[in-house]
């Protein structure tokens, strides 16, 4: 089983719609969530940490269910300039050799928004 | 404030060649890591550097080496490039007094090894 794993996707939506993106991970002991968004050809940036109480950031909100080890990320009112992958991101615990900075990263779900 | 630079940005290799890539962290971050996306695939940790020496590194050969200088500038060394080696290396960079694990991205060297 991988340690992350994501909707293989892609979504193709038109604008203005609300798109879910799912993710689960196997490390019950995860410390950390993320949802990155990697543009064509560009280099992954954060979008958004997920915490467990749930967040919203704009259109964006991200939900973890612990018990579920399951992540979520909402996109509601969809835009064009949203089409990007979107990339689950489980940081594991930190017992892994010192190494803080190891970010588990799911293989992404290719969202296409249309005119 | 500058953000995480790296070079060259594309590289064309053959088997059994080496290859240095190069990564100037943003200011203020003394971490660094690398990591290597391969086509349709998320990235995959590689190692990181803190004070000039690897304190974790992932499911990635010998041949896969780095270093860390003192102002926290990077280097990724691959010795004998194997095909499955060509991927987007990707340079991260964090400081550990403020959310280590909140990392910033460099836009990558694109390795491909013939």
């Amino acid at each position: 089983r991988k340690e992350v794993e994501q909707d293989p996707g892609p979504f193709n939506v038109p604008e203005g719609a609300t798109v879910a993106f799912n993710c689960t991970y196997s490390n019950s002991a995860s410390q950390s969530f993320f949802w990155y968004r990697q543009d064509c050809r560009k280099e992954p940036k954060l979008l958004m940490s997920v915490y467990s109480s749930g967040n919203e950031d704009g259109r964006f909100t991200a939900q973890l269910n612990r018990a579920s080890q399951y992540i979520s990320l909402l996109i509601r009112d969809s835009k064009l300039s949203d089409s990007a992958t979107y990339l689950c991101v489980v940081n594991p615990p930190m017992n892994y050799g010192g190494a803080t900075n190891k970010l588990i990263f799911g293989t992404g779900t290719l969202l296409a928004v249309q005119p | 404030e500058t953000g995480v630079t790296q070079s060259p940005t594309h590289l064309i290799k053959t088997r059994g060649q080496q290859v240095t890539l190069r990564c100037s962290s943003q200011s203020g971050h003394n971490t660094v890591s690398w990591y290597q996306q391969a086509l349709g695939q998320g990235p995959q940790f590689i190692f990181q550097y803190y004070r000039e020496e690897e304190n974790g590194r992932g499911n990635f050969p010998p041949r896969f080496s780095g270093l860390q200088f003192p102002n926290y500038s990077s280097e990724l060394n691959v010795n004998a490039l194997e095909l499955d080696d060509s991927a987007l290396y990707l340079c991260a960079s964090s400081s550990i007094s403020s959310g280590a694990n909140v990392l910033t991205f460099g836009a990558g060297s694109r390795l491909t090894v013939l």
